[in-house]
């Protein structure tokens, strides 16, 4: 079956531009989690969602982050005014359950901020 | 706050030695532990997780051991081949309600022909 897909997989941008990144998670899969991955670091958790709303964005890095899954599927994670120290990999992981369950991640988007 | 750290950074073995990756973590109130694969330039694909509850889990030439009260898992890797090259991630998942990891920075492995 497919698994989780991360669109786009590259983006450049430009310092406080906007940018949206799209995760769309394994279909049936209730939980869903961003993550940002720096250079030679391990990803950093930032927000979760359980359905439609988000049950814990205490990893959100300040307010110009901010995330959605309006219908408890696709989830968008939205940066405003971005800066160059938004440049990382942005990961999307989903699973089936809430607690104990095995997290199944997708490709990542690579977001460049010049 | 928890903490994850993986012990060696990098490593580089000849084709067919059997190794270990190293991963403490310093709070033991954990709910499972997992442990991931990143090649260069892609996600994450999980190897083996291990629940609280257990002590190890076993996936081909892949062993994962968990040791809760001394804060360590180990992985084991038998036969190494070249094709097990990549960067090897810990994860600890927290008992917050929901399946919070918390990553090391990674061991990366190169095992040459």
């Amino acid at each position: 079956g497919a698994g989780v897909s991360q669109t786009p997989s590259n983006k450049v941008t430009e310092k406080g531009k906007y940018v949206e990144l799209r995760c769309d998670p394994i279909s049936g899969h209730t939980a869903l989690y961003w993550y940002r991955q720096s250079l030679g670091q391990g990803p950093e958790f930032l927000i979760y969602f359980q359905g439609t709303g988000a049950a814990d964005d205490s990893g959100l890095p300040n307010d110009r982050f901010f995330a959605v899954r309006p219908e408890g599927s696709v989830s968008t994670l939205k940066i405003q005014r971005t800066e160059r120290g938004d440049s990382a990999v942005y990961l999307c992981a989903s699973s089936p359950r809430l607690a104990g369950g095995e997290q199944y991640f997708g490709p990542g988007t690579r977001l460049t901020v010049t | 706050k928890q903490e994850v750290t993986q012990i060696p950074a990098a490593l580089s073995v000849p084709e067919g030695e059997n190794l270990v990756l190293n991963c403490s973590f310093t709070d033991s109130a954990i709910y499972n532990l997992q442990w991931f694969r990143q090649d260069p330039g892609k996600g994450l694909t999980s190897l083996l997780l291990i629940q609280s509850s257990q002590r190890e889990q076993t996936s081909g030439r892949l062993n994962a051991s968990l040791d809760k009260s001394s804060g360590r898992s180990t992985l084991y890797i038998a036969a190494s081949q070249p094709g097990d090259s990549a960067t090897y991630l810990c994860a600890a998942g927290l008992n917050t309600g929901f399946q919070k990891l918390v990553f090391g920075t990674g061991t990366r492995l190169l095992v040459s022909p």
